[in-house]
C-alpha cells in the first residue's frame, strides 16, 4: 500500500537559517511527487512537483526538492527561510494517472524564530 | 477561471443536523475528492469521483455521503452531524500532473 512518511511534525529554524524537510515514501510504481503549503488558516498551495528526468526540481518561493529513489526519499529545502515561509508543509504521492488519490503525508509545521 | 470554489467558508451545527458542504470546479477535471484535516491527522481522504456518476470511498467515509451528478459539482453531505465531525473540510480537483483544492470549510459541530 501506498504510504507518506514525514517524520518530523514540527521544525523550528531561525530566519536566513537552511531548511530541510524530509519526506519518505512507499509506492509500488514510479510515483509522481508534491510538496504543498498551507499558512494559518488559509487552503493549500503547491510548492512543486516531480514525475521524470532531473531529480533535483525547483518550486517556487525559492524551494527545491531532491527524489531519490534508492532512498524513497522526496525532501524539500531551501537554503535561506524567510518568515514568510512559517507554515505547515505537506508531502504527497501519487500515480501517473489522473484519476486516483494522492496519499499524504501528516504534516510538518515550520516555525521561524528572529 | 475560479478553481475549486467551497461553500460556506465557516458552519456551525448542533448534533443530528444535516448538511451540504458545496463544491465546484470550472476546469473540467474528471477527478475530485473531499479531504478533512484535524491537527496531527493531515488530510484524510473522504470520498473521491473519476467522474460523472462515479464515486468511491476513502479512507474516512463513515457519516459522509457523495454525489456527482455533473463535472462540475461534488457536494459532500452530512446526514446526521456528530461532535466527532468537526474539522476542516477541503475539496479538491486533480488533473494528472497537479491538485487543486478549494480554501475549505471549517465546521463545528457541537
Amino acid at each position: 500500500a501506498q504510504s507518506v512518511t514525514q517524520p518530523d511534525i514540527h521544525i523550528t529554524v531561525s530566519e536566513g537559517a537552511s531548511l530541510e524537510l524530509r519526506c519518505n515514501y512507499s509506492y509500488g510504481a514510479t510515483p509522481y511527487l508534491f510538496w504543498y503549503v498551507q499558512s494559518p488558516g488559509q487552503g493549500l498551495q503547491l510548492l512543486l512537483k516531480y514525475f521524470s528526468g532531473d531529480t533535483l526540481v525547483q518550486g517556487i518561493k525559492g524551494f527545491e526538492a531532491e527524489f531519490k529513489r534508492s532512498q524513497s526519499s522526496f525532501n524539500l529545502r531551501k537554503p535561506s527561510v524567510h518568515w514568510s515561509d512559517a507554515a505547515e508543509y505537506f508531502c504527497a504521492v501519487g500515480p501517473h494517472s489522473g484519476n486516483t488519490p494522492l496519499v499524504f503525508g501528516k504534516g510538518t509545521r515550520l516555525s521561524v524564530i528572529a | 477561471n475560479a478553481g475549486v470554489t467551497q461553500t460556506p467558508k465557516f458552519q456551525v451545527l448542533k448534533t443530528g443536523q444535516s448538511m451540504t458542504l458545496q463544491c465546484a470546479q470550472d476546469m473540467n477535471h474528471e477527478y475530485m475528492s473531499w479531504y478533512r484535516q484535524d491537527p496531527g491527522m493531515g488530510l484524510r481522504l473522504i470520498h473521491y469521483s473519476v467522474g460523472a456518476g462515479i464515486t468511491d470511498q476513502g479512507e474516512v467515509p463513515n457519516g459522509y455521503n457523495v454525489s456527482r451528478s455533473t463535472t462540475e459539482d461534488f457536494p459532500l453531505r452530512l446526514l446526521s452531524a456528530a461532535p466527532s465531525q468537526t474539522s476542516v473540510y477541503f475539496c479538491a480537483s486533480r488533473e494528472s500532473d497537479e491538485q487543486y483544492f478549494g480554501p475549505g470549510t471549517r465546521l463545528t459541530v457541537t
